[in-house]
C-alpha cells in the first residue's frame, strides 16, 4: 500500500533553516507528481510547493517563495523541502502527499512533521 | 487566487442526521474541487474529486455536488466515524486552495 512517511520537523530559532524528507513506497515515485501542504496549529490547511515527476516544473506558495525549496530523488523515492530564514509564522505540521495521476488533487497524504520557528 | 470560501464553519448534529457543507470558489473552476476528512491528530483523508467522485473506499453515505462556482458535501445518515473537520479544494489553479473548513460536532 502507498505509504509517505515524512521526517527532519523539530524546534528551530526564527532564521534557521530546517530540511523536511518525504520517503515515499508501495508505489513507483517516478510517476508521481508531488507536493508539501502545511498546518498551523488549530488552523487550516495551506499548499505550500509542488513538483513535477521530472522536477522540471515547480511552484511554491507566495508566503514561502524564495525562502523553501522543494526538490525530489526519483532513485529514493523521496521528497525534499529545504527551509531556510525561517519565521514563526512557519510553524506548522507538514505534510507531504501525492497528487493524482489524473489531476491536482491530493490521494495519499502522509502522517505530517512538525516544525516549530520560536526563539 | 482562487478563494474558497466554506461554511458553515462549525455544525452541530445528531447520528443519523444528514448535513451538507457548502463551498463556495470566488472565481469560476467548472468541477475541480475536492472534498477531504480530518480527524484530530490525523493527516487528511480523500473523500470526494472531481466535485462529486467517490473515492475508492469511501462509504456511499458521502456525496459530493455542484459546479462553477457553488460545491456541496453531504453526509446522509451521520455515523459516529464521521464527526471531524471537513475541507474543500480547488484544483483549478495554481496557488491550489482550502476552504476554511468544517468542524462537524455531536449534538
Amino acid at each position: 500500500q502507498v505509504q509517505l512517511v515524512e521526517s527532519g520537523g523539530g524546534l528551530v530559532k526564527p532564521g534557521g533553516s530546517l530540511r523536511l524528507s518525504c520517503a515515499a513506497s508501495g508505489f513507483t515515485f517516478s510517476d508521481y507528481y508531488m507536493t508539501w501542504i502545511r498546518q498551523a496549529p488549530g488552523k487550516g490547511l495551506e499548499w505550500v510547493s509542488y513538483i513535477s515527476r521530472s522536477a522540471d516544473t515547480i511552484y511554491y506558495a507566495d508566503s514561502v517563495k524564495g525562502r523553501f525549496t522543494i526538490s525530489r530523488d526519483n532513485v529514493f523515492s523521496s521528497l525534499y523541502l529545504e527551509m531556510n530564514s525561517l519565521r514563526a509564522e512557519d510553524t506548522a505540521v507538514y505534510y507531504c502527499a501525492r497528487i493524482d495521476e489524473m489531476a491536482d488533487y491530493f490521494d495519499n497524504w502522509g502522517q505530517g512533521t512538525l516544525v516549530t520557528v520560536s526563539s | 487566487d482562487i478563494q474558497m470560501t466554506q461554511s458553515p464553519s462549525t455544525l452541530s448534529a445528531y447520528v443519523g442526521d444528514r448535513v451538507t457543507i457548502t463551498c463556495r470558489a470566488s472565481q469560476y473552476i467548472s468541477t475541480w474541487v475536492a472534498w477531504y476528512q480530518q480527524k484530530t491528530g490525523k493527516a487528511p483523508k480523500l473523500l470526494i474529486y472531481k466535485a462529486s467522485s467517490l473515492e475508492s473506499g469511501v462509504p456511499s453515505r458521502f456525496s459530493g455536488s455542484g459546479s462553477g462556482t457553488e460545491f456541496t458535501l453531504t453526509i446522509s445518515n451521520l455515523q459516529p466515524d464521521d464527526f471531524a473537520t471537513y475541507y474543500c479544494q480547488q484544483y483549478n489553479f495554481y496557488p491550489l486552495t482550502f476552504g476554511g473548513g468544517t468542524k462537524v460536532e455531536i449534538k
